[in-house]
């Protein structure tokens, strides 16, 4: 059973344009989300999160939006560059068990210049 | 401040023989966690551990496998008798203490591959 879902495998946008990509999950008691970057070879590195109380985050040129009736998240990345070509993971997490992490599986951001 | 450090990052095993996989996790934190990634897959949780103690080991394969964290020294997860299917790589975690919701930071993993 997979919670934590991310239905497209690759996106490809133009240097300069607005990058958005989607997560959704299937368990309501999921508390805190968190956007992962990840290049070949190397470990996951955060970039962002969002406490279930909140439906908006902004960090620079990232920002997530949580809506939870429709349990979805959305990160959008503007402008885009070419540095932010990697593999994105959506994760999520419930407190009430120790912050474990549920990942989807990913989709493959190729910015293009 | 030195991120989360493991090694090897790349281990090359034997049907049969046994994988170790070491973790230090960045100064100050002191839970630790560990993920498995297969190919084409997200990660996938496997144990939380605290120092001398096991959280939550909800993910851990039942046999063959076992993590543990002890009060000095890096946390280990061993495999014991490795099959093909156990080629992946595998990553750790840390995150700092008695916060409610927390960052993880990853390690670069462990590449293993099972021959």
């Amino acid at each position: 059973d997979q919670q934590v879902k991310q239905n497209s495998p690759s996106l490809s946008v133009q240097e300069g344009r607005i990058s958005i990509l989607n997560c959704d999950y299937t368990n309501s008691m999921f508390d805190y989300f968190l956007w992962y970057k990840k290049y070949p070879a190397e470990g996951p590195t955060f970039l962002i999160s969002i406490s279930s109380i909140k439906d908006k985050n902004e960090d620079g040129r990232f920002t997530v939006f949580l809506n939870k009736s429709a349990k979805h998240l959305s990160l959008h990345i503007v402008p885009s560059q070419p540095g932010d070509s990697a593999v994105y993971f959506c994760a999520a997490s419930y407190s009430l068990y120790g912050n474990k992490l549920v990942f989807g599986a990913g989709t493959i951001l190729r910015v293009k210049s | 401040n030195a991120g989360v450090m493991q090694n090897p990052r790349h281990l090359v095993r034997r049907r049969g023989q046994e994988a170790r996989l070491r973790c230090s996790p960045m100064k100050g934190h002191s839970h630790v966690y560990w993920y498995r990634q297969l190919p084409e897959e997200g990660l996938k949780f496997m144990v939380y551990l605290q120092k001398e103690n096991i959280i939550d080991e909800s993910g851990m394969p039942k046999e063959r496998f076992s993590a543990e964290f002890p009060k000095e020294g890096p946390s280990i997860l061993r495999i014991q008798q490795v099959v093909r299917g156990d080629s992946a790589a595998y990553f750790c975690a840390s995150s700092p203490p008695s916060r409610v919701y927390n960052e993880q930071f990853f390690g670069p993993g462990t590449r293993l591959t099972v021959l």
